[in-house]
């Protein structure tokens, strides 16, 4: 089965501070994604990468950065955490061919004070 | 620009009655057209999609959806509902090629199956 892990279930923040969430596959999945889910907006893109180092901005990139530094492994980072970037973050993999369903983890539910 | 609509916020069904989720699309090309399920505390999981072929697709847990191309939509069916049913199902449009790598979530629906 394909498992994708994120760091943290439940993460409880301060405004302004810096936030790292990680997320690692173990399916050798060409493509990683973050996104945020919120209630009636659905899931919205924040960014993804479809190689080691490489990154494409989704809709809602503001705040956010990334880092894939291994295949196995994408990060999200929030530069400074603002109370709006409260919500839930989901991270998920699929193989490059652009059929392939994504493999989600079981997100982290952020928290800014 | 793709897109894709859910238009009810909430279903609610009685155990063993059939069971529809409505799904609605937009895209400049063809669609790659996919359904998750979201348990309580848990990321989605894949339950099927459509590329391409037959109109009428099988997934897990006994579910299956219809793509429409004249109506431009991919209902979720389901014969009998179960309890154990009851969760967040979102549609998921992938627009080819002009969306790329790009996947657009709905909204998402919450079924309710009532025992």
């Amino acid at each position: 089965d394909v498992k994708v892990t994120q760091s943290s279930r439940y993460l409880v923040k301060r405004t302004g501070e810096k936030v790292f969430l990680e997320c690692v596959q173990d399916m050798d999945h060409e493509n990683m994604f973050w996104y945020r889910q919120d209630p009636g907006l659905g899931l919205r893109l924040i960014y993804f990468s479809y190689d080691v180092k490489m990154k494409e901005k989704g809709d809602i990139p503001e705040g956010y950065s990334v880092s894939r530094e291994k295949k196995e492994r994408f990060s999200l980072i929030l530069e400074s955490a603002s109370t709006n970037q409260t919500s839930m973050y989901l991270c998920a993999s699929s193989f490059v061919l652009r059929g392939n369903e994504q493999y989600f983890g079981p997100g982290t539910r952020l928290t800014v004070t | 620009a793709q897109s894709v609509a859910q238009p009810e916020d909430q279903v609610n069904v009685a155990e063993g009655n059939p069971l529809t989720v409505k799904c609605t699309y937009s895209v400049s090309g063809n669609p790659y057209l996919f359904w998750y399920v979201q348990y309580p505390n848990r990321g989605l999981q894949f339950l099927l999609k459509y590329i391409t072929g037959d109109n009428l697709v099988k997934g897990s847990y006994g579910f299956e959806a219809e793509f429409n191309k004249s109506q431009t939509s991919f209902h979720l069916k389901k014969p009998s509902a179960l309890v154990s049913d009851s969760a967040l199902y979102f549609c998921a449009v992938r627009d080819m090629p002009a969306g790329g790598f790009k996947t657009i979530f709905g909204a998402g629906t919450r079924l309710f199956v009532k025992a």
